[in-house]
């Protein structure tokens, strides 16, 4: 059992390329979630799914396009990476609503936009 | 709207000495509070959760946190602190019993000193 697994670990990528980071789960979990952390602010959540062909914004979706076609995996999407990306993401998971279970998060991609 | 505030973004222990974290929430609605460790280079693990059962709730690795509804407080400790411990540790709060979406403090990175 794998749980949350996230690719690519780290990556370096140039202004105004593009990428897509991969999150899968194999616990078949209806809530998908995506985070960013940054130094001293906690994390931030980016988009989240509560099923597949579900997406809705989190906090901070500027920048960002996420799809769910199935319900293991919620891929993120940066279309024009810019400086202000560079950060930690992570993916995490957890049953539907209404269970008392916590989000399982994956080790994290970390990004940097030079 | 929900928040938390975590006191201290560095704590400094002595092997074998008490751990206190500080978190006070703000609430609309009876929250459902949350403790999280992140290891480095890891995703963040559950240590213990409030979802209104019993206010003094234990955790995973000796660590228990005890709600104080007129505080609105939500503070970590362990009685005697191990090497082990030395991570960065997130206060969360969710209005719901899902925890659909969790909203998290800035962090607490905790060094223990032999």
């Amino acid at each position: 059992n794998a749980g949350v697994t996230q690719t690519p670990k780290f990556r370096i990528l140039k202004i105004g390329q593009s990428m897509t980071l991969q999150c899968t789960q194999d616990m078949n979990h209806n809530y998908m979630y995506w985070y960013r952390q940054d130094p001293g602010m906690g994390l931030k959540l980016i988009y989240y799914s509560v099923g597949a062909g579900i997406t809705d914004k989190g906090e901070v979706p500027n920048g960002y396009n996420v799809s769910r076609s199935t319900t293991e995996d919620f891929p993120l999407r940066l279309e024009l990476a810019a400086p202000s990306q560079t950060s930690v993401y992570f993916c995490a998971s957890r049953p539907r609503a209404f269970e008392d279970q916590p989000q399982h998060f994956g080790d994290g991609t970390r990004l940097s936009i030079l | 709207a929900q928040s938390v505030t975590q006191l201290g973004s560095h704590v400094s222990v002595s092997e074998g000495a008490l751990v206190l974290l500080r978190c006070n929430y703000s609430s609309s609605v009876p929250p459902y509070l949350f403790w999280y460790v992140q290891y480095p280079n890891q995703g963040l693990q559950l240590l213990l959760k409030y979802t209104s059962a019993a206010t003094l709730v234990k955790g995973i690795n000796g660590f228990e946190a005890e709600f104080k509804k007129s505080e609105t407080s939500f503070h970590l400790t362990k009685p005697s602190a191990h090497m082990s411990d030395a991570a960065e540790y997130f206060c969360a709060v969710s209005r719901n019993f899902g925890n659909e979406k969790l909203t998290f403090g800035t962090g607490t990175r905790l060094t223990i000193i032999p």
